[in-house]
């Protein structure tokens, strides 16, 4: 069984530029969410998708923005970067959408804005 | 108010040690629970989920009080490889997708 993947491991942008993360699911799962996770807190939820749709939404600007493809991958895109949002960017698949599945994350994406 | 609230820590307990953690949850109306593990820059990786008559997998057991909305974790004789993170994890009553996290528990154990 494949686990989630995710790429790059680490990435350094500068403020205002624009940056992609991508994210394989873990074999069977249909459903991608993506985290953001500053120092010492919890992940904080971006949004999901479910079915190449998104299918909810955190407290984040339109300048966060995503997609899914037909084998359940997902990018999640970044415009117009501000030194806040260095982070480090989880994905977790599920078996679907519902909350009561069990998300699995990947290793993440460490973003680092200059 | 943190939707879900957890005590940072650290808890620095010696090896053999039984240490317990608690969280709060805002919304009564909450209905999955989880606790996730995470280790110093890595990803969270799942624990256990918490039932309603609680739960228990080797040793670590997981409790539920839904009328005081807390959760806690126990974790008995304690290793070296349980230091890490504990998170805290509720789902979203009015977004049941939408996974709320706690800023997790610091757990130190010292041989």
């Amino acid at each position: 069984e494949t686990g989630v993947t995710q790429s790059p491991t680490h990435l350094i942008k500068t403020r205002g530029q624009q940056v992609t993360l991508r994210c394989s699911s873990q074999s069977g799962h249909n459903t991608v969410s993506w985290y953001q996770q500053a120092l010492g807190q919890g992940p904080q939820f971006i949004f999901q998708y479910y079915r190449e749709e998104e299918n909810g939404r955190g407290n984040f600007p339109p300048r966060f923005s995503g997609l899914q493809f037909p084998n359940y991958s997902s990018e999640l895109n970044v415009n117009a970067l501000e030194l806040d949002d260095s982070a480090l960017y989880l994905c977790a698949s599920s078996l679907g959408p519902d909350g009561n599945q069990p998300q699995h994350f990947g290793d993440g994406t460490r973003l680092s804005i200059l | 108010r943190k939707e879900v609230e957890q005590d940072p820590g650290p808890f620095n307990v010696p090896e053999g040690a039984t240490v317990a953690f608690n969280c709060t949850y805002s919304n009564s109306a909450s209905q999955s629970f989880f606790w996730y593990r995470q280790d110093c820059r890595k990803e969270p990786k799942l624990l256990m989920s918490v039932y309603s008559s609680g739960n228990e997998d080797g040793r670590f057991t997981a409790q539920l009080n839904r009328a005081s909305q807390y959760i806690s974790l126990l974790i008995r004789d304690s290793k070296l490889s349980d230091s890490a993170t504990y998170l805290c994890v509720v789902n979203s009553p009015d977004s049941s997708y939408k996974l709320i996290f706690g800023s997790g528990t610091r757990l130190l154990v010292r041989p």
